[in-house]
């Protein structure tokens, strides 16, 4: 049983596309995140969600929509995809707003 | 300053070694700590939390928090070839609940 499952694991479009990421956990957490991982590993924070309400957007471009239907499912749409976007998505979860987070598999995105 | 300082590595031990992994962090108020393995093209996985001041041990692992100096450190005993990957260091901010900081991570290689 995997416990923060994304999809898809890698996607490849061309550049003014619109793509979706899905994430769903079944740990039971009441928080999600989306973290973007970049060509030189760093991890940054995007979104965070906690009880369905977004609670962290970190200077993320409005192209980047997020959208939390219930505690479980938190799912990333992208407008008009850029080059720049190339990168790994991962979504994570955790129970609370200070506790450890568990990863998903992450998200591939190239971008061509 | 950047939130989370970690010692950039390549950090290379023997296999049986001690591997000691530093980090600093800036803001004095942050409340949890972790470590996360990262082998590449795979996603974080936890291997340490810790919330006090103090020593903690699991299995070959500690980490060690000291608040005053704003210092978490991960120990990894008998060091196995399979311990090599990157360590990444996380910090909640005690202002900013809801967000994991994430140092730049120090790539460990352990050679038999």
């Amino acid at each position: 049983d995997t416990a923060v499952s994304q999809t898809p694991k890698y996607l490849v479009t061309q550049m003014g596309n619109d793509k979706s990421i899905k994430c769903e956990q079944n740990l039971g957490h009441d928080t999600m995140y989306w973290y973007k991982q970049d060509s030189k590993k760093f991890l940054k924070i995007m979104f965070s969600y906690n009880n369905k309400e977004l609670i962290i957007n970190e200077t993320v471009p409005n192209r980047f929509s997020p959208k939390s239907p219930d505690k479980a499912h938190l799912n990333l749409h992208i407008n008009s995809l850029e080059l720049g976007d190339s990168a790994v998505y991962f979504c994570a979860s955790s129970q609370g707003l200070n506790a450890e987070a568990f990863f998903g598999q992450g998200t591939r995105l190239t971008v061509v | 300053q950047k939130e989370v300082e970690q010692n950039s590595g390549p950090l290379s031990v023997p296999e049986g070694a001690i591997a000691s992994l530093n980090c600093t962090y800036s803001d004095r108020g942050s409340q949890s700590f972790f470590w996360y393995r990262q082998y590449s093209g795979k996603s974080p996985e936890l291997i340490m939390s810790i919330y006090s001041n103090g020593d903690k041990e699991d299995g070959r692992f500690t980490a060690q928090l000291n608040k005053a100096s704003q210092y978490v450190s991960l120990l990894i005993r008998d060091s196995q070839p399979s311990d090599s990957a990157t360590y990444l260091c996380a910090v909640v901010r005690g202002s900013t609940l809801g967000r994991l900081y994430f140092g730049r991570g120090t790539q460990l290689t352990v050679w038999p």
